[in-house]
């Protein structure tokens, strides 16, 4: 049972290129999360997906596109990158209000 | 919009209790929940209490909550090296149309032997 698997680990993108950030979760659950964490900021919800076919705006969308493939895929879309998209991501999944399962982060350094 | 506030650091020795504050502002939060994040790591769940709840205990955990107030706390009582970490205070809420959970920016925990 492998929970929520992320996949970058770790990825260094010029400015200006796009990149696909994949996550995938085992557990069947109906909601999927994608978070930013910034020294000083806590998580910040880029978007979710509350069921397979709908996904919505969390605080901070811009520059992100996100696609909720399946039940268990749910990628974030870079465009075009930029500097300030230098983070750490992380991915999360939840059935209703219950536990969020995270992923193990995707470490992006923007140059 | 939702928002949810904690102090950014606490240091205390090994052995003493340690209290983490939280504030949020949504007052239709159906739970709300303490994640711990080590080192490289990504968020594990600690502990949740339900709103309608005002105590909760778990082995060297407690968590209050006053709902009236919009204050959330966690102590951990014989803080040990191993909790060192950084904390999360979490809320959630929706309906079956979909939740979402919002997080605040984290308490960093560093205990000194």
């Amino acid at each position: 049972n492998a929970g929520v698997t992320q996949t970058p680990k770790f990825q260094v993108l010029k400015t200006g290129q796009s990149m696909t950030l994949q996550c995938a979760q085992d557990m069947n659950h109906n909601s999927m999360y994608w978070y930013r964490q910034d020294p000083g900021m806590g998580l910040r919800l880029i978007y979710y997906s509350a069921s397979e076919g709908t996904t919505d705006k969390g605080e901070v969308p811009n520059g992100y596109n996100v696609s909720r493939l399946n039940k268990r895929e749910f990628s974030l879309r870079l465009e075009s990158a930029a500097p300030s998209q230098t983070s750490v991501y992380f991915c999360a999944s939840s059935e209703g209000s219950g536990e969020a399962f995270f992923g193990q982060g995707t470490r992006l350094t923007v140059v | 919009g939702e928002d949810v506030e904690q102090s950014l650091f606490l240091s205390v020795r090994e052995g003493d209790s340690s209290v983490i504050n939280c504030t949020y502002t949504d007052s239709s939060s159906t739970y709300l929940y303490w994640y711990k994040q080590e080192p490289g790591a990504g968020l594990q769940l600690l502990t949740y209490i339900f709103s309608n709840m005002d105590m909760k205990q778990d082995q060297r955990l407690t968590v209050l909550l006053n709902k009236k107030d919009k204050h959330l706390s966690l102590r951990i009582a014989d803080t040990q090296t191993g909790d060192s970490a950084i904390y999360f205070c979490a809320e959630s809420s929706g309906n079956t149309g979909g939740f979402k959970t919002i997080f605040g920016a984290g308490t960093r925990l560093f205990v000194k032997a």
